[in-house]
């Protein structure tokens, strides 16, 4: 059973261009989560999503982000038009249940993606 | 809103224990969870407590007040490897897990 897959590892961006993250959560996991973390800082919640719905996006900034989990295939996380601002590991992280709900319900991480804006 | 309160650093030697706390505020309360993350990774989690009390496993032990709305976790038999960053989390069990801003522990011989 692989674990959380995410690509690409490192994705540099020019300022103006959009930028996709994927993520694979492991098998028979539902419970999507996306976290931004800056360098030397925690890893900050941005959504929630189970397949095909959002579930919570109240840490997701209101313009030029969005996710998605689609019903085949990976979740997306998309940034458009990025800005230097937004140069960041982004982690995803995959369960079978609500994380922190009970016991096994732990939460999986993937190794991020870098983003870099210049 | 929810909020997570750790030390930002902390230095210890090898070999010997070291405790991190963690206290929160949040609008609901479901169970608390330590997560390690080495320079560079993905963070994996270490330990979860729902009820108050210590969890033990191997080296690492957690505990949880919750009328406190506290915990800490316990490192003994520090390792050069144990140095990383260490966060806590609370699920509030609507949707998500919230994390702290993470404790950097530095492991000297």
């Amino acid at each position: 059973n692989a674990g959380v897959m995410q690509n690409p590892r490192h994705l540099v961006r020019r300022r103006g261009q959009e930028a996709r993250l994927r993520c694979s959560p492991m098998k028979g996991h539902s419970h999507v989560y996306w976290y931004r973390q800056l360098p030397e800082e925690g890893l900050k919640f941005m959504v929630y999503l189970q397949k095909e719905n959002i579930i919570d996006e109240s840490g997701m900034p209101k313009e030029r982000f969005s996710a998605e989990f689609p019903k085949e295939g990976p979740s997306i996380l998309r940034i458009q038009q990025v800005v230097r601002g937004d140069s960041a590991a982004y982690f995803c992280a995959s369960s079978p249940l609500v994380p922190g709900t009970g016991s096994n319900t732990e939460a999986f991480f993937g190794q991020g993606t870098r983003l870099t804006v210049v | 809103g929810q909020s997570l309160e750790q030390p930002s650093e902390v230095t210890a030697v090898e070999g010997a224990i070291v405790q991190i706390n963690c206290t929160y505020q949040t609008s609901g309360f479901y169970g608390l969870s330590w997560y390690q993350q080495h320079d560079g990774g993905a963070p994996t989690f270490l330990s979860y407590n729902a009820l108050d009390g210590l969890e033990e496993t191997g080296r690492f032990s957690s505990f949880l007040s919750r009328s406190d709305s506290y915990g800490y976790l316990l490192l003994q038999e520090l390792q050069m490897k144990d140095s990383a960053s260490y966060f806590c989390a609370v699920s509030t069990g609507a949707n998500n897990l919230f994390f702290g801003t993470g404790t950097r522990l530095t492991v000297i011989p």
